[in-house]
């Protein structure tokens, strides 16, 4: 089974909360970070954050701060990305990717399609 | 921020061509770059790390080099499954920051 896997596609309306998640298997999922990152339709790929599940430890890129929420359970070794108030914009694929002791991202979630509209 | 700035943004090539890709950071990353391969409806690949370093697996006809502020990715001799876009990203700096892509065309 492939290390990152992600939860289903959702199609929500404008104002509404989501959050979306993507459990680590067949590994330590307290040793490695796990980043988002964002693909909106027919874009390129923008980084929105990362964290560390053994602590919490949360970056941001200055993009997504205060427009998203990252959390991670480790005991259920799940990472989470959450919004409180969606907006159309927020229409796109967001992936979750694990951050290798060298620092690329080798293992890739299959993505996670939201679509926003009312 | 540290701003990729990926070229071009996309490309015309048949088999056997060689494409080149350049990546210029705004300020130094060291060798903190990787290049990934997606195509339409995949998620990315890692195709290279630390600027030149071949993931196990990925055919030698992929190739990386640079260090600093630029870097350049080659495919020395283009193949069929190799049309799709390619990104860099460094992650020397938070927060990490992708090129804006390239898409590599059939001509």
């Amino acid at each position: 089974e492939a290390p990152l896997v992600q939860s289903g596609a959702e199609v929500k309306k404008p104002g509404e909360s989501l959050k979306i998640s993507c459990k680590g298997t067949g590994y330590n999922f307290t040793t490695y970070w796990i980043g988002w990152v964002r693909q909106m339709p027919g874009k390129g790929l923008e980084w929105m954050g990362i964290i560390h599940p053994a602590d919490s430890d949360t970056r941001y890129s200055p993009s997504f701060q205060g427009q998203v929420t990252i959390s991670a359970d480790k005991s259920i070794s799940t990472a989470y990305l959450q919004w409180s108030s969606l907006r159309a914009s927020d229409t796109a694929i967001y992936y979750c990717a694990r951050r290798e002791a060298t620092g690329e991202s080798d293992s890739w979630g299959q993505g996670t399609l939201v679509t926003v509209s009312s | 921020d540290i701003q990729m700035t990926q070229s071009p943004s996309a490309l015309s090539a048949s088999v056997g061509d060689r494409v080149i890709i350049t990546c210029r950071a705004t300020l130094s990353i060291g060798s903190w770059l990787a290049w990934y391969q997606q195509k339409p409806g995949e998620a990315p690949k890692l195709l290279i790390y630390k600027a030149s370093t071949l993931k196990s697996g990925v055919p030698s006809r992929f190739s990386g080099s640079g260090s600093g502020t630029e870097f350049t990715f080659t495919i020395s001799s283009l193949q069929p499954e190799d049309f799709a876009t390619y990104y860099c990203q460094q992650y020397n700096t938070y927060p990490w920051t992708f090129g804006h892509g390239t898409n590599v065309e059939v001509k």
